[in-house]
This record gives structure tokens, C-alpha cells and sequence, in this order.
């Protein structure tokens, strides 16, 4: 089984200010990350995700985010937010395990990001 | 256009009506997924496919069913719909490359009342 938890379900910050927000997962096995962001009355678009590799991520629109597996976690961070990124953001892991996807996509209940003038 | 979608857009049903969401993609993945969205929930998996005679049940299956009718077309009834199913319906897509990225549409508002 695996689940995800994104800790805070609202972050409000000032425009040009950095932000983080933060996501844990759990999994037996080995985990492929994602990190989702939903416009309003917009569908989901893929902002970046961690497969192999460099533990550091970068994504769309300055965004990056780093797994870390001693900790379980997979935050995203932007060093200087703009009014354009308020948003919903949506951590979700995939398990795999024989180099085989189990193909199921689990996400966390989502931050609200709103960035203030 | 887009590479997945969904119809209709937006639906207000009564109780007990039964109601089909129906989903096409145009990007060629053999995997498609129905996910709802309600607020600080995040989304739940309902039924996944990998492919046309494999379906599969997800987090939140009961009440609801699924056709896959071509490699392209996901279907997902409500047969008998609930005012607690009212909520914002997401149609996915992903290939088993690429960690299974998954595409969504843009998703279904429904309302039952």
C-alpha cells in the first residue's frame, strides 16, 4: 500500500517571498514522485516528477523539489513566488517494483497556495 | 484540441438517474483512470484500465462502473446517482513508460440534486 500527506492544506505568502510545501509518503516498495498543480476551474498539469537519479528535481515555472528517502519525503520549493502561482498543488506517488509500474497513482489532499500583493 | 476529453463538462442530475461521464484520448496510452476531486480530499482513484479487457477497482469503486470500450474510450456510469457523488470528475491517461505520468482531462462537474 501506499499513501502520501501533504503537511499543510493552505500556505499564504507574499509575492517575491519563497515558499515550500511539503509532502510525505509511505510505500514498501520502491516509489516513483510526482508534483501536480491545478489551476482554478483548470485540470491537473504536471509540474515535475522524480523517476531515478539526481535527487534534485526541476520543473515548469521555477519549480524544483527534492526527494529525500531517509525521510520519505519529496518537498517543492520556489525560491521567489509570483501572484500567476496561486494555485492547488498536489504531491502523488506511484509504486514500482521489477523495474514494472503498478500503475496507480495515489495523491495527497492538496495545498492551497495563495500568493498575496 | 485537447489530447483528453471528457463529456459532458458539467451535469446536474436528479437522485436516482443514472449517468454516464464518458472519456476519449488521442494520445495513444493503453492505461486510463477515473479520479474524483472533492475539496481537501485530493483525488480518489474510482476504476483504472490498462487496457481493454483489464479493469481494475480503485480506492472508491462502490456506486459507480466503468466500460472500456476501445483503447481510446473509458466510460464511467453512475447508475443510480447519490447527492454525495456530486463532485468534480477527472479522466486520466498514462502509458507504462515514463514512471506513468498521467494526463488528465479537464475534468466533469457533477451535481446530483
Amino acid at each position: 500500500a501506499q499513501s502520501v500527506t501533504q503537511l499543510d492544506s493552505q500556505v499564504p505568502v507574499f509575492e517575491e517571498a519563497p515558499v515550500e510545501l511539503r509532502c510525505n509518503y509511505s510505500s514498501s516498495v520502491s516509489v516513483y514522485l510526482f508534483w501536480y498543480v491545478q489551476y482554478p476551474n483548470q485540470g491537473l498539469q504536471l509540474l515535475l516528477k522524480y523517476l531515478s537519479g539526481s535527487t534534485l528535481v526541476k520543473g515548469i515555472n521555477g519549480f524544483e523539489a527534492e526527494f529525500n528517502k531517509s525521510q520519505t519525503s519529496f518537498h517543492l520549493r520556489k525560491p521567489s513566488v509570483h501572484i500567476s502561482d496561486t494555485a492547488e498543488y498536489f504531491c502523488a506517488v506511484s509504486s514500482w517494483a521489477g523495474g514494472t509500474s503498478y500503475g496507480k497513482l495515489t495523491f495527497g489532499q492538496g495545498t492551497i497556495l495563495t500568493v498575496h500583493p | 484540441d485537447a489530447d483528453v476529453t471528457q463529456t459532458p463538462r458539467n451535469r446536474i442530475t436528479k437522485t436516482g438517474k443514472r449517468i454516464m461521464l464518458e472519456c476519449s484520448q488521442t494520445k495513444g496510452h493503453d492505461r486510463m483512470y477515473w479520479y474524483r476531486q472533492d475539496p481537501g480530499l485530493g483525488l480518489q482513484l474510482i476504476y483504472y484500465s490498462f487496457d481493454v479487457k483489464d479493469i481494475n477497482k480503485g480506492e472508491i469503486s462502490d456506486g459507480y462502473s466503468v466500460s472500456r470500450q476501445a483503447q481510446a474510450k473509458f466510460s464511467l456510469s453512475l447508475e443510480s446517482a447519490i447527492p454525495n457523488q456530486t463532485a468534480l470528475y477527472f479522466c486520466a491517461t498514462a502509458t507504462g513508460y515514463s514512471g506513468n505520468t498521467i494526463y488528465f482531462g479537464e475534468g466533469s462537474w457533477l451535481t446530483v440534486v
